[in-house]
């Protein structure tokens, strides 16, 4: 069966450091996604691309980049992780026109 | 700026009861309103959606109402369950071919016995 994985489930890392939260589909879906989700916010756009090579940023993307250098992979990149960024992040793809989002489990980071 | 404005931001509601999130919306180019259904743990699954060109849709115990001149929809959940309790997205795409999601704050429900 076609699914959305994520890694790692839990991370915890220092302020500064560089992190990489890994995203990977097997649906086939040109349109991939990052959101950020915390309390009182609900679900935040921060990258998303729809296709190879493009990218393009959401309401919150500072601090963030992707790279799109295959269908199937969208690694989200903290360059300079800050405490701010500690939150529940999902990956999700979908085809078409978005009219149903397959979300991943999702990562717990942690910035302290 | 919050696009998708979505209330309350939690519910408690007796197992039997009616269960009624509501949003509202500014943009008048969204074209397409999903509900996701997020259980702890796990990524949010789409559950129902409705297009502007309707004024309800039902899924067995799943209402969407949409109100285009109000701007706003609202999801009601009949003879709620305790299988239920699960957090809840509103949410609108964007009309074109750059279409994305806009969603709610999120409502957490809860279904007693």
């Amino acid at each position: 069966d076609a699914e959305i994985t994520q890694s790692p489930r839990h991370k915890i890392t220092e302020t500064g450091r560089q992190v990489t939260l890994a995203c990977h589909q097997t649906w086939n879906h040109n349109n991939m996604f990052w959101y950020r989700q915390d309390l009182g916010h609900g679900l935040r756009l921060i990258h998303y691309s729809y296709g190879v090579q493009d990218t393009n940023k959401g309401e919150v993307s500072d601090g963030y980049s992707v790279s799109r250098s295959n269908t199937e992979d969208l690694p989200l990149t903290l360059e300079s992780a800050a405490s701010s960024q500690t939150s529940v992040y999902f990956c999700a793809s979908s085809g078409g026109r978005n009219e149903k989002l397959f979300f991943g489990s999702g990562t717990q980071l942690s910035v302290l | 700026q919050q696009q998708v404005k979505q209330s309350p931001q939690s519910l408690i509601v007796q197992k039997g009861g009616i269960s009624i999130i509501n949003c509202a919306y500014e943009n008048t180019a969204f074209d397409y309103f999903p509900w996701y259904q997020q259980f702890p743990g796990k990524g949010p699954a789409l559950l129902i959606a409705i297009r502007p060109d309707v004024s309800e849709k039902k899924e067995g115990r799943f209402t969407i109402s949409f109100n285009k001149s109000a701007k706003q929809f609202s999801l009601h959940i009949m003879d709620s369950q305790p299988g239920d309790s699960a957090t809840y997205f509103c949410a609108a795409r964007s009309s074109g071919t750059a279409s994305k999601l806009t969603f709610g704050t999120g409502t957490r429900l809860q279904v007693t016995l």
